[in-house]
């Protein structure tokens, strides 16, 4: 069965510093996306980034990028020039074709100190 | 552009009392919608999706059940509430690309 693991129950950064959240997946799959989503304290879930497995090219949106290690099933996420707007709880997920569904980590709570 | 509705966004209700959650879509048809719950410091379990009109797919047994009555509708409901069931709930939908966006979320507390 598909896992999502995120060993970092929190983090904490300075603003304007840089931080990666990690995560580590388990999949027999070869063909599947990789989420990045952050939760603030309002609870709405929100889409940061986004990867597909077959692609070679990590992923950027703006101060947001991954670092995605297929071999090695793991999936970063990279948050530069933190801002106190950042500070939330941040899930990374995993969907296959054959589930048809998301499987989330159980989160990283990211704090962001000015 | 497509916005995904919930409500209502905070309900408090008994132990045994009913429940219905409603979550629209809008500016989208036919998607995959979902429910998921998230309890208190946890991450997401899903618990029902549908990929159409009457079609239900029901990942976890429980005390509740889902509904899609209408291409754009999906709705959240129980007959008698257990003090398990409190959580926060968030209904999402699928974008051709596979990616979920979620709604606001509703709060409910059984007690």
């Amino acid at each position: 069965a598909q896992t999502v693991t995120q060993s970092q129950p929190e983090m904490s950064v300075q603003e304007a510093e840089t931080v990666t959240l990690s995560c580590t997946y388990d999949t027999s799959e070869s063909d599947y996306y990789l989420f990045w989503y952050k939760q603030p304290p309002s609870r709405q879930m929100i889409l940061v980034i986004r990867q597909e497995a077959y692609k070679q090219q990590n992923a950027t949106e703006n101060r947001f990028s991954v670092n995605f290690q297929k071999a090695a099933k793991s999936f970063s996420l990279k948050i530069s020039d933190s801002q106190l707007g950042d500070a939330a709880m941040y899930f990374c997920a995993y969907f296959t074709y054959n589930t048809d569904k998301l499987i989330f980590g159980t989160g990283t709570r990211l704090q962001v100190f000015p | 552009s497509q916005t995904i509705h919930q409500w209502p966004a905070t309900l408090v209700q008994p132990v045994g009392s009913p429940l219905s959650l409603e979550c629209t879509v809008e500016g989208t048809s036919n998607p995959n919608l979902y429910w998921y719950r998230q309890a208190a410091g946890r991450g997401l379990q899903l618990l029902f999706y549908s990929v159409g009109i009457g079609q239900i797919s029901s990942e976890v047994p429980q005390n509740l059940s889902a509904s899609r009555p209408q291409d754009r509708q999906f709705i959240l409901s129980s007959k008698k509430l257990l003090l398990s069931d409190s959580g926060f709930y968030l209904c999402a939908w699928e974008r051709t690309s596979y990616e979920q966006y979620f709604g606001p979320g509703t709060r409910l507390t059984v007690t």
